[in-house]
C-alpha cells in the first residue's frame, strides 16, 4: 500500500520566516491531501490538491503536486507561532475510501 | 455542527479490562473511520465503515480488536481483554462522500497499565 512520507522530519523555525516541507508517494493517487495536528488534538484538513492539479493555495499556504516524481510540497509563507504543529501528507488512491497517511513532520515556529 | 463526538477523552484502565471507545460522526456524514495514533508506528487506520457497514478491517491489530456501527450516528471501538500495547490516542474520523477530507475527533488517550 502506499505511503505519504514527509521530509523533513522536523523543522525548527523564526516566526516570520517560511516553512517548506515535502511529501513522497509511491503509487498513483487521486489527491493529496494536508493536515495540521496541534499536540494533543485531532487533525485538521488544510488543503487537498487533485492528480490534475499542480499547485493549489489557501491563505498562507501553497501545496504543489508533482505527479511524475510522486511529491508534493506544503508551504507555509510569514509562519506564526501558532503554525506549531505536526503537519501529515495523505494519499488517496480511490476506489477504496481510504487514506494513507505518512509519519508527520513537526514543525516549531520559535517567537 | 459540533464535528466528530468522542468518550471518553481519557481512558486509564488496568490489563485484562474490557475497553469502549464511542464516536458520534458528523451528521450526515457516510463513511466513518477509527485511528490508532502512537509514537513508534504513527496513524494507524484501524477500520472503516461505509453506510453503516464494515468495509475494510484489515487494519485491526487482533481478534481483542472489534468495531460496531449499529446506525449513522454511533460506532464503537472495543478491545477486550486490554492489553498495555495497546495504549495510545485512538481517533475517529468521518466524511461525507468518496474524495472528500475526513473530519478528525478530538481522539481518546487510552492508556492501559
Amino acid at each position: 500500500s502506499q505511503q505519504g512520507e514527509e521530509d523533513p522530519q522536523a523543522l525548527s523555525i523564526q516566526e516570520g520566516e517560511n516553512a517548506t516541507m515535502n511529501c513522497s508517494y509511491k503509487t498513483s493517487i487521486n489527491n493529496l491531501q494536508w493536515y495540521r495536528q496541534n499536540s494533543g488534538r485531532g487533525l485538521v484538513h488544510l488543503i487537498l490538491i487533485r492528480s490534475n492539479e499542480r499547485e493549489k493555495h489557501s491563505g498562507r499556504l501553497r501545496v504543489t503536486l508533482d505527479t511524475s516524481k510522486k511529491s508534493s510540497s506544503l508551504l507555509i509563507t510569514a509562519s506564526r507561532a501558532a503554525d506549531t504543529a505536526s503537519y501529515f501528507c495523505a494519499t488517496d488512491a480511490g476506489g477504496n475510501n481510504r487514506l494513507a497517511f505518512g509519519k508527520g513532520n513537526q514543525v516549531v515556529v520559535i517567537p | 455542527d459540533a464535528g466528530v463526538i468522542q468518550s471518553p477523552r481519557h481512558e486509564v484502565t488496568e490489563m485484562g479490562q474490557e475497553v469502549t471507545l464511542r464516536c458520534k460522526p458528523i451528521s450526515g456524514h457516510n463513511s466513518l473511520f477509527w485511528y490508532r495514533q502512537t509514537m513508534m508506528r504513527g496513524l494507524e487506520l484501524l477500520i472503516y465503515f461505509n453506510n453503516n457497514v464494515p468495509i475494510d478491517d484489515s487494519g485491526m491489530p487482533e481478534d481483542r480488536f472489534s468495531a460496531k456501527m449499529p446506525n449513522a450516528s454511533f460506532s464503537t471501538l472495543k478491545i477486550q481483554p486490554s492489553e498495555p500495547r495497546d495504549s495510545a490516542v485512538y481517533f475517529c474520523a468521518s466524511k461525507l462522500a468518496l474524495g472528500d477530507e475526513q473530519y478528525f475527533g478530538p481522539g481518546t488517550r487510552l492508556t492501559v497499565t
